[in-house]
């Protein structure tokens, strides 16, 4: 069985603070990881994909990758209220038939 | 970024008649589309992956008979979900991927099914 896992928070952080989420994997062949973004009610929406193993900027967003470890994190710089999310880590082989892991909530309090 | 438009947003149905979510890329060719379902404070559980012009794959659990999918053309996939029951009420999310830009896949605005 394949599985990611999260922590399902919250996870609460000071307004312009970093925001550190973290997910683990269990299948060592996954080779493409996901972050998405899901507000209440809504669908989600993806943040940054990685592929390979170390950091990947995008603006505020890092992703950050460990094959050896089975482990991804994103980090959100300069946390804003409006990053107050769930958020969900993907795994795959690619992507298709991505594993979702539960999602951490994320709290940025002003 | 691509656009998947996912509809009806929000339907409530009686017990027993039969519901079909629409899901269609709107500026690419999706050559093949997922559909989720996620539960209340659950993550997206992929139901069954739909190539353009051939059947359906399901995953292990969900009944192809009750969740019909169609995937007739590379911008447009239906579920139906047939003899519905209060415990079908869920929120249902596709999203789709295909050339130019398939290195990633782009989901629907999902719909809130809910059946009473």
């Amino acid at each position: 069985q394949k599985e990611v896992e999260q922590n399902s928070g919250p996870l609460s952080v000071p307004e312009g603070a970093i925001a550190s989420l973290n997910c683990t994997y269990s299948d060592r062949g996954s080779q493409s990881f996901f972050w998405y973004r899901q507000y209440s009610g809504k669908s989600p929406e993806l943040i940054m994909f990685i592929y390979s193993n170390g950091d990947k900027e995008d603006g505020r967003f890092t992703a950050q990758l460990n094959k050896a470890s089975q482990y991804v994190s994103l980090l959100i710089r300069d946390s804003q209220p409006s990053d107050s999310a769930t958020y969900l880590c993907a795994v795959g082989e690619n992507t298709d038939k991505l594993i979702f892991g539960t999602g951490t909530r994320l709290q940025v309090f002003p | 970024g691509a656009v998947v438009s996912q509809h009806p947003s929000r339907v409530i149905c009686k017990s027993g008649t039969s519901v079909k979510i629409e899901c269609r890329s709107l500026d690419f060719q999706a050559t093949t589309m997922f559909w989720y379902r996620q539960f209340p404070k659950q993550s997206l559980m992929l139901m069954a992956t739909s190539n353009e012009g051939s059947k359906a794959t399901y995953e292990q659990g969900v009944e192809k008979d009750k969740f019909l999918i169609n995937h007739a053309s590379l911008t447009l996939s239906t579920l139906t979900v047939t003899s519905a029951h209060p415990e079908d009420s869920s929120f249902y999310i596709c999203s789709a991927e295909g050339a130019p830009v398939n290195t990633e896949a782009f989901f629907g605005q999902g719909t809130r099914l809910t059946v009473v």
